[in-house]
């Protein structure tokens, strides 16, 4: 597609749950990077892939969340046993390469019940 | 230290006039970066404009335009003749010589735009 693409767009889940968002990137761009959006708050880093790897991985809030990337393509965030605050717009950018400027999808909205 | 200072939470401009978005930046490095992003309320995250350390020139792009003081470290973001669709959060974000991977954002001005 023309743009980073991301789903769902909108995701309610019960606290306990387990949740995975998605994230097509622009064909050809190599770099994918995750990022958190609290209500009110500017972005918190999550965690970056260059193609398929993902080699700091300290942005990750806890050991509850996790990423991985097929390629250079599709990537997903799972979230496992959700808190309440997980409650937040998760946006994915990518980037032709890593110094590249990065290009943002419209980001998930997460509100976890 | 905060990394991206944006000391304005929100901001109103009268339509067609010009506004200025404040930045600040805190790095010992002498390789760097700045953006300007815009997110609407859908949540998309649409870049602007883009300045390097070693730049001369500040950037432009369109009604846009980076005000960038290297010796203040500042980095202000210049909207000419806003419009009613420039009302939207603003992000100011830094990337630094060694991280590139890592790019650290301001907190964001919320821009109104008033007709």
């Amino acid at each position: 597609g023309a743009g980073v693409s991301q789903s769902p767009s909108n995701k309610v889940t019960e606290k306990g749950k387990d949740v995975e968002l998605r994230c097509d990137p622009i064909s050809g761009h190599t770099a994918l990077y995750w990022y958190r959006q609290r209500l009110g708050q500017g972005l918190e880093f999550l965690i970056y892939f260059q193609g398929n790897s993902a080699p700091d991985k300290s942005g990750l809030p806890s050991d509850r969340f996790s990423a991985e990337r097929t390629g250079e393509s599709v990537s997903t965030l799972t979230i496992q046993r959700t808190q309440q605050e997980d409650s937040a717009v998760y946006l994915c950018a990518s980037s032709l390469r890593l110094a590249g400027v990065r290009y943002f999808g419209a980001g998930t909205r997460l509100s976890v019940l | 230290a905060q990394k991206i200072t944006q000391t304005q939470p929100g901001m109103f401009v009268q339509e067609k006039e010009a506004v200025t978005l404040d930045c600040t930046y805190d790095t010992s490095d002498q390789s760097y970066g700045l953006f300007w992003y815009k997110q609407p309320s859908s949540g998309e995250m649409i870049f602007l404009i883009y300045q390097g350390s070693y730049d001369e020139q500040n950037a432009t792009e369109g009604r846009y335009s980076l005000n960038f003081q290297k010796a203040r470290k500042s980095a202000n973001l210049v909207i000419s003749a806003s419009q009613l669709g420039d009302s939207a959060m603003y992000f100011c974000a830094m990337r630094e010589g060694g991280g590139y991977q890592k790019v650290t954002f301001g907190t964001g001005t919320k821009l109104q735009v008033i007709p």
